[in-house]
């Protein structure tokens, strides 16, 4: 298993650029989120998705929006870069039965960083 | 809401040493867990421990413990014989068990841990 897997690894943008994060997972898991990680912050959650087709707000939605296809996948969109959005994104996934949901396994990251 | 707090921005510890690295947290449930994830310079978050709130053995694995006080809200994490691949920031965390938005994890600011040799 490749477990949680992020592309790209490093990110530079203008201010007003768009972009998406890519995030995959390959453990079958119906939980995934994505967070920021902000110096002084720890991570906050900025999306997150119960299962495909179903996705919810987090802590700081703001300029991101996610949509949820497939199981496998869950990519983040920047509609309109601004410098406020660099960071480290995690995207995490767990696995859930019964409505309980257990560890979240992080993919490696991506630096973003808006100029 | 539920938060956590991580009173040790910084801790340094000389190797073969102990340490153990301070989390508290307020909620008002009953069932929960708490973790410790730990993240290198690699930047990857790797879990080290977890706990569940019903539980009252204190979980263990290898080298890495905790002390989980319930009813004073605490969960800290002791380190033995600290080896200098330690050296990382270390996030305690807590999680409702159900899903919804109650299946995030709600993260402490961290503690960076320095291993002297």
């Amino acid at each position: 298993n490749a477990g949680v897997t992020q592309t790209p690894k490093f990110q530079v943008l203008k201010t007003g650029q768009s972009m998406t994060l890519q995030c995959a997972q390959d453990m079958n898991h119906e939980y995934m989120s994505w967070y920021r990680q902000d110096p002084g912050m720890g991570l906050r959650l900025i999306h997150y998705s119960v299962g495909a087709g179903i996705t919810d707000q987090g802590e700081v939605p703001n300029g991101y929006n996610v949509s949820r296809s497939t199981t496998e996948d869950f990519p983040l969109r920047l509609l309109s870069a601004a410098p406020s959005q660099t960071s480290v994104y995690f995207c995490a996934s767990s696995y859930s039965t019964s409505g309980r949901v257990y560890e979240q396994y992080f993919g490696p990251g991506t630096r973003l960083t808006v100029t | 809401a539920q938060t956590v707090t991580q009173s040790q921005p910084e801790m340094s510890v000389q190797e073969a040493e102990t340490v153990t690295l301070s989390c508290t947290y307020d909620t008002s449930e009953s069932d929960y867990y708490l973790f410790w994830y730990k993240q290198p310079p690699s930047r990857q978050m790797i879990l080290v421990i977890r706990q569940e709130a019903y539980k009252q053995q204190n979980a263990t694995e290898n080298r890495f413990s905790v002390n989980f006080q319930k009813a004073a809200k605490s969960f800290s994490l002791k380190i033995s014989d600290s080896q200098l691949g330690d050296a990382a920031m270390y996030f305690c965390a807590y999680r409702r068990p159900y899903g919804g938005s109650q299946g995030n994890l709600i993260f402490g600011k961290g503690t960076k841990l320095s291993v002297k040799p």
